[in-house]
């Protein structure tokens, strides 16, 4: 059975940083790329970043590009996203995604429960 | 950036009836790359239909999809309870972008 859990979220000011993790379990993990995705409470989902399934690229949402950072660890079946400078317009639940290919496919078939982060002073 | 527009915002139905959602683009969705997802409350997305029409492993056949360049639709044959949720649509033809939702509530 495919599971993803999220953690790393919380409370932090404008202008900090979060590290958030999502453990994956029940499948090749370095078979597919992952994505976190965020929502805002009654909006539709906003994709975030995307990374290859063999970790060696990753993709970024232009209001993230540039303050964000995924990777990730096949090794422990991990993906991460390092967030920095993070603002009030960041606030959201974050979900962690599992792709539906390694590569190019950006179809969420399975989904993490979600972890929230709020940016407030 | 291709936008997807969802309509209408909320619709009241009732349990056995037949639906179907609306989801316009801005712009032709390259290869027709549209998926659906529903959301029940404090959940994540469930994938339900991908590619305009293909239904996701585990999906009732009740649920299908169609459309094609900026028009596609959802459509649930007979509503069951456990359908009464929020559904999105979402495309990857272009950059990742999702539409705003339709929520289908219980008349």
């Amino acid at each position: 059975e495919v599971h993803l859990a999220e953690s790393g979220g919380g409370l932090v000011q404008p202008g900090g940083s979060l590290r958030l993790s999502c453990v994956c379990s029940g499948f090749r993990f370095s078979d597919f790329a992952m994505s976190w995705v965020r929502q805002i409470p009654g909006k539709g989902p906003e994709w975030v970043s995307g990374i290859r399934g063999n970790g060696a690229r990753t993709y970024y949402a232009d209001s993230v590009r540039g303050r964000f950072t995924t990777f990730r660890d096949n090794y422990n079946n991990m993906v991460y996203l390092q967030m920095n400078s993070l603002g009030v317009d960041d606030s959201a639940t974050y979900y962690c995604a599992k792709e539906m290919a390694a590569t190019g496919v950006p179809i969420f078939d399975f989904w993490g429960r979600g972890t929230q982060v709020t940016v407030s002073s | 950036e291709i936008a997807l527009t969802q309509s209408p915002d909320t619709l009241s139905l009732s349990p056995g009836e037949r639906v179907t959602l609306s989801c316009r683009a801005s712009q032709n969705v390259p290869g027709n790359k549209l998926v659906w997802y529903q959301q029940k409350p404090g959940q994540a997305p469930r994938l339900l239909i991908y590619d305009t029409f293909k239904r996701a492993t585990g999906i009732p056949d009740r649920f299908s999809g169609s459309g094609s360049g900026t028009d596609f639709a959802l459509t649930i044959a007979r509503l069951e309870p456990e359908d009464f949720a929020v559904y999105f649509c979402q495309q990857y033809g272009g950059a990742v972008t999702f539409g705003g939702g339709t929520k289908a509530e219980m008349k």
